[in-house]
């Protein structure tokens, strides 16, 4: 069973301080990870995508990425009260034959406090 | 800015029934999925569709399941016979590319079958 591990918070910064999510996956094989904003009652947002071990950065976001380790994180600097969601990592298994069939986790709840 | 549009918006059905939930996908969209999300628990892929075919498919959608783009623009998803379980919020989504990055969600269908 392939499964992406993530901490269910509440995750509480102040903001204007760098929040730091994080997700572990079971899969060795997975070769494609992705960030998603779920704000309360709505539905998914992609915020980041990556593919090779690194950084990748976007504006205030940046994803981190160790397939040794398989371990992905995603950073945002300078956090903002509108930043407060439910982070979901996902992750695509390599076997699935395709590009769109991708495992979720239970996502981690952010809370900016101003 | 175009969306993905979905009705309706809550149903309710008693289990048994037969259900369709509609999608209206962004109209330069290819690529065509579905998803649901139990309440309080992870996103969960259900179906992908491109080219009138289903491209892949999750474990979860089975023989009670099927997807159909009727015309050109509607894209629906009928449960033959609800069960208890299938309550859950349903996601239908839409990319311009074969990958997940141009993937836009609606806003979702929040079915409840009692």
């Amino acid at each position: 069973q392939k499964e992406v591990e993530q901490n269910s918070g509440p995750l509480s910064v102040p903001e204007g301080a760098i929040a730091s999510l994080n997700c572990t996956y079971s899969d060795r094989v997975s070769q494609s990870f992705f960030w998603y904003r779920q704000y309360s009652g709505k539905s998914p947002e992609l915020i980041m995508s990556i593919y090779s071990n690194g950084d990748k950065e976007d504006g205030r976001f940046t994803a981190q990425l160790n397939k040794a380790s398989q371990y992905v994180s995603l950073l945002i600097r300078d956090s903002q009260p509108s930043d407060s969601a439910t982070y979901l990592c996902a992750a695509h298994p390599e076997d699935s034959g395709g590009y769109q069939k991708v495992t979720f986790g239970t996502g981690t709840k952010l809370q900016v406090i101003p | 800015e175009p969306e993905v549009t979905q009705t309706p918006s809550h149903q309710v059905t008693q289990m048994g029934q037969e259900v369709i939930l509609r999608c209206v996908p962004i109209s330069n969209h290819l690529y065509f999925y579905w998803y649901r999300q139990i309440l309080g628990q992870k996103v969960e892929f259900l179906v992908s569709f491109y080219n009138n075919e289903i491209s892949e498919k999750s474990e979860i959608f089975d023989d009670q399941f099927s997807v159909e783009r009727p015309d050109g623009s509607n894209f629906t998803l009928k449960i033959r016979s609800t069960k208890l379980e299938d309550s859950a919020m349903y996601f239908c989504a839409s990319s311009k590319q074969r990958g997940l990055e141009t993937q836009y969600f609606g806003p979702g269908t929040r079915l409840l079958v009692l």
